[in-house]
Order: C-alpha cells, then sequence, then structure tokens
C-alpha cells in the first residue's frame, strides 16, 4: 500500500462544477502539500498545510490531522483548471525534505 | 525574483552519453532537490543538497548517477552511460532553508530522452 494514496485517479467536470479531490496517508507527518503540474509542464506549489484549512482564490485546502486525511476542493472550475494535481507529504525530524508523493489526479474541466 | 530554473528543458541522448542536467535555485534558497518522475508513475525523491554538500542521496541509483551543488553555480545532476529507463522528467526543486522555510518550489523539469 502507497503511504500517499489520491483519490480520484481522474475526474472530468463541467465548467462551474465544485471538485473535490482527496488525500490520504498512513505515516506522520510534518507537512502536506499539493501540487499542480500542467500537461508537459512544471509542478506549482499550491498549498504547503500542517493543520486546518487554506484558501487561496477558487483553492481550498484542508487537513484533518487526526483522520490523517486532506482535501483540495476548487470552486467555480474552469478549463484552465484542467491539470493533475498532486498530494505530497514531508516527514517529521530529521527527514522532513523529503517529499513522498501521490500518483496524482488527472482533472479535466470541459466548457 | 526569478523562480527555480532547469537547463535544458528537453534533452536527447543516445544509449551510453551522459546526461548533465542543471538547476539554478531560487535567489537566497541554498537547498536543492532532485526528483524523478517515469512514464505513468509518480514523482520519487532522488537527492538533497546544500551548497558544497550532499545531505541525502537515499533516493539515487547506485551506479551512474551523481549530483553536485557547488559554491558558484548551479546545481548539477549527471547520468552517465544513459539507459532508454533514465528516460524521464527530473525535476529540481529549491527551498530557502533554516529560518526561510523548507516549503519547495519547482522547477520546469529537463525531460530526457534516451534513444
Amino acid at each position: 500500500k502507497n503511504e500517499v494514496e489520491q483519490s480520484p485517479q481522474n475526474l472530468t467536470a463541467q465548467e462551474g462544477e465544485f471538485i473535490t479531490i482527496n488525500c490520504s496517508y498512513s505515516v506522520g507527518i510534518s507537512a502536506l502539500h499539493w501540487l499542480q503540474q500542467h500537461p508537459g509542464g512544471g509542478i506549482v506549489s499550491l498549498f504547503m498545510l500542517s493543520s486546518g484549512k487554506k484558501k487561496h482564490g477558487r483553492l481550498i485546502a484542508t487537513i484533518n490531522i487526526q483522520e490523517k486525511h486532506s482535501s483540495l476542493h476548487i470552486t467555480a472550475s474552469h478549463p484552465r483548471d484542467s491539470a493533475v494535481y498532486i498530494c505530497a507529504v514531508s516527514r517529521p525530524g530529521a527527514g522532513s525534505y523529503q517529499l513522498t508523493f501521490g500518483k496524482g489526479t488527472k482533472l479535466s474541466v470541459i466548457p | 525574483n526569478a523562480g527555480v530554473m532547469q537547463n535544458p528543458r528537453h534533452l536527447v541522448r543516445r544509449r551510453g552519453q551522459e546526461a548533465r542536467l542543471r538547476c539554478s535555485p531560487m535567489k537566497g534558497h541554498s537547498h536543492v532537490y532532485w526528483y524523478r518522475q517515469l512514464p505513468e508513475e509518480g514523482l520519487k525523491f532522488m537527492v538533497y543538497l546544500q551548497k558544497e554538500n550532499i545531505i541525502d542521496e537515499s533516493g539515487m541509483p547506485k551506479e551512474r548517477f551523481s549530483a553536485e551543488f557547488p559554491k558558484e553555480g548551479p546545481s548539477i545532476l549527471r547520468i552517465q552511460q544513459v539507459v532508454r529507463g533514465d528516460s524521464a522528467a527530473y525535476f529540481c526543486a529549491s527551498s530557502p532553508g533554516a529560518s526561510g522555510g523548507y516549503e519547495q518550489y519547482f522547477g520546469p523539469g529537463t525531460r530526457l530522452t534516451v534513444t
């Protein structure tokens, strides 16, 4: 079993829909990261969080440390949101820099 | 403030040749990380460097791969005698470290194709 699991693997939505991507992890962490990767493109860090909730524009990330679960929400989705969204965790202590990644959720937003 | 820069963006090598991938961290960042993304697979940690020091290379293949981050200039990931299985996207990230924090900022990646 992977230490970081994402669901769904693939997601297709109509423009304007509210989208949720889930991430579960099985290890102790110091922080959880949400990243965005466009096709053939680089990786953009969206959020780094260790508790609670963060919001940036139409993106919201939440984390529940007790349940070892995080969600990434996109409100009023747009075709330009189409990308792969990757969840990653960093461990506490000396290895805190080393990220362990989920396999990503491929999101397609249709006009 | 320029972001993390990687070059080349695309690199084609024949089997047996050497590949050199460069990463210039963000200004003020002294920590560099290399990751590999194989086709249809997730990202995997390779190595973590600070200036002139390799801190953790536990994710590096034991042979043919090496990395450095000299006092001056970019970090280099070097792959000797490349094989088809080395074809992947290689991403570099940087962070300030210490009091500046460890949030990692990623570069655009280098896509290596071995023919």
